[in-house]
């Protein structure tokens, strides 16, 4: 596609309830990256791929949560045992290369709400 | 760890003129990248400008411009001939050799008719 587009747009779910967020980055770029965006604040960095392994996971606030991104492109977040405090906005950004001065690109996020 | 300091959470700026956003930051590396953000109310976050630690000129794209100074650790924007489409969330950010990227809370900028 022509951008970094993220499903769903909104997500709904009961404290307790595994969920999982969809990424699909530009076609072609190599780097992909997670963030978390609470109301009133800027995004807050989870985790870089280059290619399919994780470079940096250091951003995952706990066990509850994994990314994967298994043939390269397409990438997916997941929550488990969610708790009202992952409410949040998930944004995804991909790169070409992931390096230097390298523009990201964002989706439009996905909107989290844990009841 | 880096940090990323906005100290202007509103502006507000008349149509057609200039404004100043702010932001300093704290690290500890020589080789860094900072960028400035652009978030309508959409949530896409859109890249604004971006300046090279290692240059020193600053850089300027269209209507946008940053003051770089590295030793005081400060990245301002100024935004000339203010427009209504300017108005939304800009968001300082601060990339670091390990590709970890840092963001500041946000300035809202309100375009005035």
């Amino acid at each position: 596609g022509a951008g970094v587009s993220q499903t769903p747009s909104n997500k709904v779910t009961e404290k307790g309830k595994y969920v999982e967020l969809r990424c699909d980055p530009i076609s072609g770029h190599t780097a992909l990256y997670w963030y978390r965006q609470s109301l009133g604040q800027g995004p807050e960095f989870l985790i870089y791929f280059q290619g399919t392994g994780a470079a940096d996971d250091s951003g995952l606030p706990n066990d509850r949560f994994f990314a994967v991104r298994p043939e390269g492109s397409v990438s997916t977040l997941k929550i488990q045992r969610t708790e009202r405090g992952d409410s949040a906005v998930y944004l995804c950004a991909s790169s070409l290369l992931g390096g230097g001065s390298d523009t990201q690109y964002f989706g439009p996020g996905t909107r989290l709400t844990v009841l | 760890a880096q940090t990323v300091t906005q100290s202007q959470p509103e502006m507000s700026v008349q149509e057609a003129e200039t404004v100043t956003l702010s932001c300093t930051y704290d690290t500890s590396e020589s080789d860094y990248y900072l960028f400035w953000y652009k978030q309508p109310p959409s949530r896409q976050m859109i890249l604004v400008i971006r300046q090279e630690a290692y240059k020193q000129q600053n850089a300027t794209e269209n209507r946008f411009s940053v003051n770089f100074q590295k030793a005081a650790k400060s990245f301002s924007l100024k935004i000339s001939d203010s427009q209504l489409g300017d108005a939304a969330m800009y968001f300082c950010a601060y990339r670091s050799y390990g590709n970890q990227f840092y963001f500041g809370t946000g300035t809202s900028l309100t375009v005035i008719p």
